[in-house]
């Protein structure tokens, strides 16, 4: 089955810089790849998404890029504020095809420090 | 109305106790799930519902039983649950079976002593 590799587990970042997650796949039958943000105590919600037919995608100050050779994709956050706090998962999955559903990575705790 | 919502939000239950948690939602998803979060861990996958049948079950114990009494609605059964159960349960939907953006509860925090 897929196996996703989240780094880093913890990331802390001054407010207004730039925050980069990277995440890792190995089955390369996988095309869809969200990521999905929980504050403490609330919900995951996605905030982003990409599919294998596209190499980056953009939404504010949110992008995700994606490198279907290397099996890896990462998140960027850029002007970062307190708001941004929480923990992100990546994903991967077969959409519609596999039989497995999403498979989470582990988690980023991201600190935005004032 | 874009939300799936899960009662109770606590629950407290001893090993010997049955109870349910529940889940409803009304955005005409056809996919339904069911996932166990422990603490600073991601989601776990249990169950998947699609178009009220049982598609996915990821080899739960028996002690977690789930019912899709319609589209609309998804329970989970529980009973003889052991203290290592205590977890968020999430209740999550999608337009399709395994396909798009996942809409997620607020969750069931349950507690087994």
């Amino acid at each position: 089955g897929e196996n996703v590799e989240q780094h880093p587990s913890t990331l802390s970042v001054q407010e207004g810089d730039s925050a980069v997650i990277k995440c890792t796949y190995s089955d390369s039958a996988s095309n869809y790849f969200p990521w999905y943000k929980q504050e403490l105590g609330k919900r995951p919600q996605l905030i982003i998404d990409i599919r294998s037919n596209v190499g980056e995608k953009k939404d504010q100050r949110i992008a995700v890029t994606l490198n279907k050779t290397a099996k890896h994709f990462s998140l960027h956050i850029t002007e970062t504020q307190p708001e941004d706090s929480a923990v992100y998962f990546c994903a991967a999955s077969i959409e519609g095809g596999g039989a497995d559903g999403l498979t989470f990575g582990k988690g980023t705790h991201l600190i935005i420090q004032p | 109305d874009t939300e799936v919502t899960q009662t109770p939000k606590h629950l407290v239950m001893g090993m010997t106790n049955k109870k349910s948690l529940k889940c409803e939602q009304h955005m005409g998803h056809r996919a339904m799930y069911w996932y166990k979060q422990k603490a600073k861990k991601p989601p776990e996958l249990m169950f998947v519902y699609s178009y009220e049948k049982l598609s996915i079950n990821e080899s739960v114990p028996s002690r977690f039983s789930p019912e899709c009494p319609n589209s609309s609605l998804l329970n989970l059964h529980l009973h003889a649950l052991q203290p290592e159960d205590s977890a968020l349960y999430l209740c999550a939907s999608s337009q399709g079976f395994l396909a798009g953006e996942l809409f997620f509860g607020e969750g069931s925090r349950l507690t087994v002593l």
